[in-house]
């Protein structure tokens, strides 16, 4: 099994959609989650961090379940500039060591 | 944004060659990290190092070898490397290594091809 597991899409939506993408983890000693934006051929950046209360930045909604060992980002009113590479990423243990998933590919289109 | 600078951002090589990556971050941080992206898998962290200390080797074949001078800079060395090496190596540092919510700042990568 994979430590991170993403579907690596694509997701196509027009803009305007709501779009939900869902990761799940392996390494229930995790403490840290996040998401990082990947655009072609970029590198990734930090798109927000994901607290057990869940939490949300603009359109931007970020969900923890820790029972299930699963993450989820939900993103509403798509743009077109949404469209990059999501990635889901846990820390491995008590330090800094990030493992990420392989990404989840979204495409909104006009 | 120039937090994070490696160069160059493209090499290619063959296996003979020596030849070595550069990067530099410009952010006051404390750790560093090499980080390789295959086409098609998910980035696999290399090495990490903490106060120019080597805190994590990830079972990288040793034709691969990290240097870091001081907490500013870090390198990879690279010799006789295969064609399945051809990837992008990314740099990028965070505040600390230890803390588990530091957020990593990535460089642009360099997009290495061996032939």
């Amino acid at each position: 099994r994979k430590e991170v597991e993403q579907d690596p899409g694509p997701f196509n939506v027009p803009e305007g959609a709501t779009v939900a993408f869902n990761c799940t983890y392996s390494n229930s000693a995790s403490q840290s989650f996040f998401w990082y934006r990947q655009d072609c051929r970029k590198e990734p950046k930090l798109l927000m961090s994901v607290y057990s209360s869940g939490n949300e930045d603009g359109r931007f909604t970020a969900q923890l379940n820790r029972a299930s060992q699963y993450i989820s980002l939900l993103i509403r009113d798509s743009k077109l500039s949404d469209s990059a590479t999501y990635l889901c990423v846990v820390n491995r243990d008590a330090g800094n060591m990030l493992t990420f998933g392989g990404g989840t590919r979204l495409m909104v289109k006009p | 944004e120039t937090g994070v600078t490696q160069t160059p951002r493209h090499l290619v090589m063959g296996m003979t060659n020596k030849k070595s990556l550069k990067c530099e971050q410009h952010l006051g941080h404390n750790a560093m990290y090499w980080y390789k992206q295959s086409a098609k898998k998910p980035l696999e962290l290399m090495f990490v190092y903490s106060l120019e200390e080597r805190v994590e080797n990830n079972s990288v074949p040793s034709r691969f070898s990290p240097e870091c001078p001081n907490s500013s800079h870090l390198f990879l060395h690279l010799h006789t490397l295969q064609p399945e090496d051809s990837a992008l190596y990314l740099c990028a540092s965070s505040q600390d290594s230890g803390t588990v919510s530091d957020t990593q700042y990535f460089g642009p990568g360099t997009r290495l091809t061996v032939l």
